[in-house]
């Protein structure tokens, strides 16, 4: 079946260190990859994708991920968190039409002083 | 250019109503997704419209139904509410050229009393 596991429902950091947010994925096909953000009362907002190429993708606001097929993984970083970033985060895959994403339950970032 | 807005942002119905939410794209987008979200099933996809035609469907019953219309606005209506259906409900529209990003509302928050 189709899934996407975000193993870690609540990660806290402090402002300033590193950040990873883990995401694996079973999907049948050649998988589309997203990370999502949302904050309180808020819609999705897009943070970086992955469709094909270099397997290391760039997003906004700093965020990076990095896709590992041996793994089915495609995990979240950021290097310095700042108190902004505090909010929920949602790893997707969906096919190349991007559509019907299947979401994790998502991982909710606090961030401390 | 405008973002997708859904209206109304928030509805208080009661068990055995119906109820339509709409949904406007951006511009230029052409295929209408919605998702519901709520804390215990996180984010499921419900239907894609494109073209005015329903092209891909998820696991709902089909007391939820849409419609896209020929401006690519789009509407979801729910039958003989439950209280289970009480949801964020996200509406997110993409171009449909190719590799696809989709871009989400704000969301209509129904609550079902």
């Amino acid at each position: 079946a189709q899934s996407v596991t975000q193993p870690d429902i609540h990660i806290t950091v402090s402002e300033g260190a590193s950040l990873e947010l883990r995401c694996n994925y079973s999907y049948g096909a050649t998988p589309y990859l997203f990370w999502y953000v949302q904050s309180p009362g808020q819609g999705l907002q897009l943070l970086l994708k992955y469709f094909s190429g270099d397997t290391l993708v760039q997003g906004i606001k700093g965020f990076e991920a990095e896709f590992k097929r041996s793994q089915s993984s495609f995990n979240l970083r950021k290097p310095s968190v700042h108190w902004s970033d505090a909010a929920e985060y949602f790893c997707a895959v969906g096919d190349q039409a991007g559509t019907a994403l299947i979401f994790g339950k998502g991982t909710t970032l606090s961030v401390s002083s | 250019k405008a973002g997708v807005t859904q209206t109304p942002r928030y509805l208080i119905k009661t068990r055995g109503q119906q109820v339509t939410l709409s949904c406007s794209p951006i511009s230029g987008h052409r295929s209408v997704s919605w998702y519901q979200q709520t804390p215990g099933q996180g984010l499921q996809f419900l239907f894609e419209y494109f073209s005015e035609t329903q092209r891909n469907k998820g696991n709902f019953p089909g007391r939820f139904s849409g419609r896209q219309f020929s401006n690519s606005r789009s509407e979801m209506n729910v039958s003989t509410l439950e209280l289970g259906d009480s949801a964020l409900y996200l509406c997110a529209s993409s171009l449909d050229s190719g590799e696809e990003t989709q871009y989400f509302g704000p969301g209509t928050r129904l609550l079902v009393l």
